[in-house]
Formats: structure tokens, sequence, C-alpha cells
């Protein structure tokens, strides 16, 4: 099946810096979604975004499905962004969404 | 408002009971999934429906059963037989398969087998 990696694994950052997390995929993809898991667990959709670029506030994404890899820029981070992040990916002809393995992201005052 | 609801959120139970965790949509989509989040982890597909009176096994349906006998409801049923049911699971669902659109998630239920 499809191999979904996700870097850096954990990642701490002072309130106000930008970050970069990276999502690998394996084989060509259908539907790519990007998700912030929250302290109680619930995933909020960040991004559909199986190919180009979309921005929503402070977050923006792209992916460059031909190299097979997405992007999540955060930007201005602040406290309430700590959390999880997944990216989520869909194959040609796949019918399951399979997650990554996720980024930790921690943002201190 | 239109959403996913999982209920109960929270539930424990002895080991060798059968549980069963609700899933309603009120989004009027097809396809409805269930999926198992472990501490740490990525989650992982149990069974998915993409549309009433069908569904599929996923990646780790040994141990669960499910039944989609209306369009908003994909009721999971942890058995006896699932080895660790100690878990995060987690309903979503989607217009129709995950192919064509974004999937949305409820808040989840956090199952402990005491």
């Amino acid at each position: 099946g499809i191999q979904v990696e996700q870097s850096p694994p954990d990642l701490i950052l002072q309130e106000g810096a930008n970050s970069t997390l990276r999502c690998n995929f394996s084989d060509s993809v259908n539907n790519l979604q990007w998700f912030h898991q929250n302290p109680w667990g619930q995933l909020i959709n960040l991004f559909y975004i199986p190919s180009g670029t979309k921005q929503n506030g402070r977050l923006s994404a792209t992916t460059v499905a031909t190299e097979r890899y997405s992007l999540l820029y955060i930007s201005s981070s602040q406290t309430t962004d700590s959390g999880v992040y997944f990216c989520a990916v869909v194959t040609g002809g796949g019918n399951k969404l399979t997650f990554g393995t996720g980024t930790q992201l921690k943002v201190e005052l | 408002d239109g959403g996913i609801t999982q209920s109960p959120k929270y539930l424990f139970r002895k080991e060798g009971q059968n549980v069963t965790l609700s899933c309603e949509q009120n989004l009027n989509h097809d396809a409805m999934y269930w999926y198992r989040q472990d501490p740490g982890q990525g989650l992982r597909l149990i069974y998915y429906s993409q549309i009433v009176n069908d569904f599929q096994k996923g990646d780790i349906a040994e141990g669960y059963s499910v039944s989609r006998e209306k369009k908003e409801s994909f009721p999971l049923t942890v058995t006896s037989a699932q080895k660790n049911p100690t878990a995060f699971y987690l309903c979503a669902s989607s217009i129709q398969g995950p192919n064509t659109g974004e999937l949305f998630f409820g808040e989840g239920s956090r199952l402990t087998v005491l």
C-alpha cells in the first residue's frame, strides 16, 4: 500500500515563529487532506488539496502531485496551533484515506 | 447545525462485553467510515460504507462489526473478539467515496476496557 511520511515528527516553536511541515507519499494520489488534531482529539479539516496551493488565514498548503509531496505552512504561530498535524491521502482508484504518522507541534510563549 | 455526532464520548467496559458506538450524520453524505487511533499513532481504517446496506472491511476489521440500515447512521460494535479494544474511535463521512471529496470527522469516542 501507499506509504505516507511526515516530517519533522516533533516541533517546538516560540509564539510568532513560522514553520513548514512536510508530507511525502509513495504513489500518485487523488485526494490529499491536512488535519489538525486538537488536545481533545478532534480532527479539524485544514485543507483539501490534491494539487496546487491554497491559503486560509495564517495557514497555507501546497501539493506538488508530480513530485509526491505536500507542504503545510504555519505563519505567526500561536499557542492554539499546538497539537498534531496529519496528512492523509487516497490513491487513484483507492477507497480509503491513509494517514501519515503526524507532526506533533508545540507552540510556547 | 450539520455535522457528525458520535456517542458516547467516553465508555468503559469490562473484558468480554460487546459495546456499540453510535455515529449519526445529517450532512446527507453517502459514504461513512470508522477509524481507530492508538496513543501517538495515526488513524487506521476499520470499516467503511459507500451506500446504504453495503459496507467493506478496512485494514483492521477483525473483532468489529457494523451495519448501515439508514443513510445517516453507521454504528460500530466492538466485540469481545477484539483483543486490544482500548482506543480512540473516530467516525467520518464524505459526500461520495474518498476519491471524490473531503472526509469530515466526528469528535470521537474513547473506549477503555477494564
